[in-house]
């Protein structure tokens, strides 16, 4: 969807460095998504945001953060701590509640250096 | 929490011929069960869902079935075109959660 805007396409992280992937969507969604995709595997919940300034952590959140100050926003970041980011990130929005389809972004693929 | 699992991995048929993937869920309040489907490099896109007081619903060549007794769901798709080759994930929600867990995707290739 048009609506959701992830960037960069491609990102390369160093040793030690925080990277920052970002997600904005204009379609005045409530709730925004971060996953993780390996190869051969389904898409893991990092982190969710029902409403502005309150999220929560999914499955394998360690290693991540993200703030939601702002209804179109919600930037993920892969700190040092995470010791294996190597992955394909997706985010995604949905209308509110549980019952609403989630819209995807294209997708940032992460690689370390 | 919900736990969904889907089968099969890989899926091969020819052109014109039917597929079907199956999922099952743990949690028997799950009631949103969306498709989604994604082509190699591209983000997933949602190409059907069913809600749990619907047993059934069809959309062209498309159709999902929902099994709320056994808990599983199946994604039908007939007279299958080349262009439906790529990766279909299943996944479940709760009402009022918005944690959406998927199933670990079908490849399914069409064979002209």
């Amino acid at each position: 969807d048009g609506g959701i805007t992830q960037s960069p396409k491609y990102l390369f992280r160093k040793e030690g460095q925080n990277v920052t992937l970002s997600c904005e969507q204009n379609l005045n969604h409530d709730a925004m998504y971060w996953y993780r995709q390996d190869p051969g595997q389904g898409l893991r919940l990092i982190y969710y945001s029902q409403i502005v300034n309150d999220f929560q952590k999914g499955d394998i959140a360690e290693g991540y953060s993200v703030s939601r100050e702002k209804k179109e926003s919600f930037p993920l970041t892969v700190t040092s701590a995470q010791k294996n980011p190597t992955a394909f990130y997706l985010c995604a929005s949905s209308g509110g509640q549980g019952n609403q389809p989630q819209h995807f972004g294209d997708g940032t693929r992460l690689s370390i250096l | 929490g919900e736990n969904v699992e889907q089968h099969p991995s890989t899926l091969s048929v020819q052109e014109g011929d039917s597929a079907v993937i199956k999922c099952t869920y743990s949690d028997s309040a799950s009631n949103y069960f969306p498709w989604y489907k994604q082509e190699l490099g591209k983000r997933p896109q949602l190409i059907i869902d069913i809600r749990s007081n619907v047993g059934e619903k069809k959309d062209q060549r498309i159709a999902v079935t929902l099994n709320k007794t056994a808990k599983h769901f199946s994604l039908h798709i007939t007279e299958t075109q080349p262009e439906d080759s790529a990766v279909y994930f299943c996944a479940a929600t709760l009402y009022n959660n918005n944690d959406m867990r998927f199933g670990a995707g079908t490849r399914l290739t069409v064979k002209p």
